[in-house]
């Protein structure tokens, strides 16, 4: 059974503050990596799907990097905002790209003003 | 773009009666579609994945007879839940892949599940 972990659980902080969270995966069972965000009532929003060792990539304030080679992922926000808040998933597509995903528990954010 | 919704967004029913749930590609066409379900303080669980036209694929632990998938057009997939009881109370949401990307994922709102 594969196993997808995510750390912290949750995380409350203020408006401005910069956060990370990890993601952790296994290094032998590895072809896509995606990073979710998704707020109560909503559609989870794709952010970024990471497929390359060392890929960083950028949205806005929002970014995230790749170790296939030691199993982890983190995802930065620079600057929390209010509306950052929201639950983080992030969901390993194992090798042999069958599409299917094995998520994490998700990381809930909370930015206080 | 890439929309995809989801009906009804919540549902109470009483033990042993089913219910369908409806999960729509608004602008996009889905060859494959994703059911998963999720428990309080639990990760997403993939349960099956409908191909349009073709039998269901189900996850190991997943009853075919009780949660039924038609996946008929390239847009529209439906899971029924069939004789409920209370310990099928969850969370479903489904997801669809847009032929037209090799990576790239749409969900669902999900839909609320609670049997009396």
């Amino acid at each position: 059974i594969l196993n997808v972990e995510q750390s912290p659980q949750s995380l409350h902080v203020q408006e401005g503050d910069s956060t990370n969270f990890t993601c952790s995966f296994p290094s032998s069972n590895f072809y896509a990596l995606h990073w979710y965000r998704w707020e109560t009532a909503k559609s989870p929003e794709a952010l970024f799907v990471m497929t390359l060792n060392g890929d960083e990539k950028k949205k806005g304030r929002i970014s995230a990097t790749l170790n296939t080679k030691e199993g982890y992922s983190y995802l930065y926000i620079k600057g929390s905002q209010p509306e950052d808040s929201a639950t983080y998933l992030c969901a390993l597509c194992p090798q042999g790209g069958s599409e299917k995903l094995v998520f994490g528990k998700g990381m809930k954010l909370t930015v206080n003003p | 773009g890439a929309v995809v919704s989801q009906h009804p967004s919540w549902v109470i029913c009483k033990s042993g009666t089913s219910v369908k749930i409806e999960c729509r590609s608004l602008d996009f066409q889905a060859t494959t579609m994703f059911w998963y379900r999720q428990f309080p303080k639990q990760s997403l669980m993939l349960m099956a994945t409908s191909n349009e036209g073709s039998k269901a694929t189900y996850e190991q632990g997943v009853e075919k007879d009780k949660f039924l998938i038609n996946h008929a057009s390239l847009t529209l997939s439906t899971l029924t839940v069939t004789s409920a009881h209370p310990e099928d109370s969850s969370f479903y949401i489904c997801s669809a892949r847009d032929t037209r990307s090799v990576y790239e994922q749409y969900f669902g709102p999900g839909t609320r599940l609670t049997v009396t």
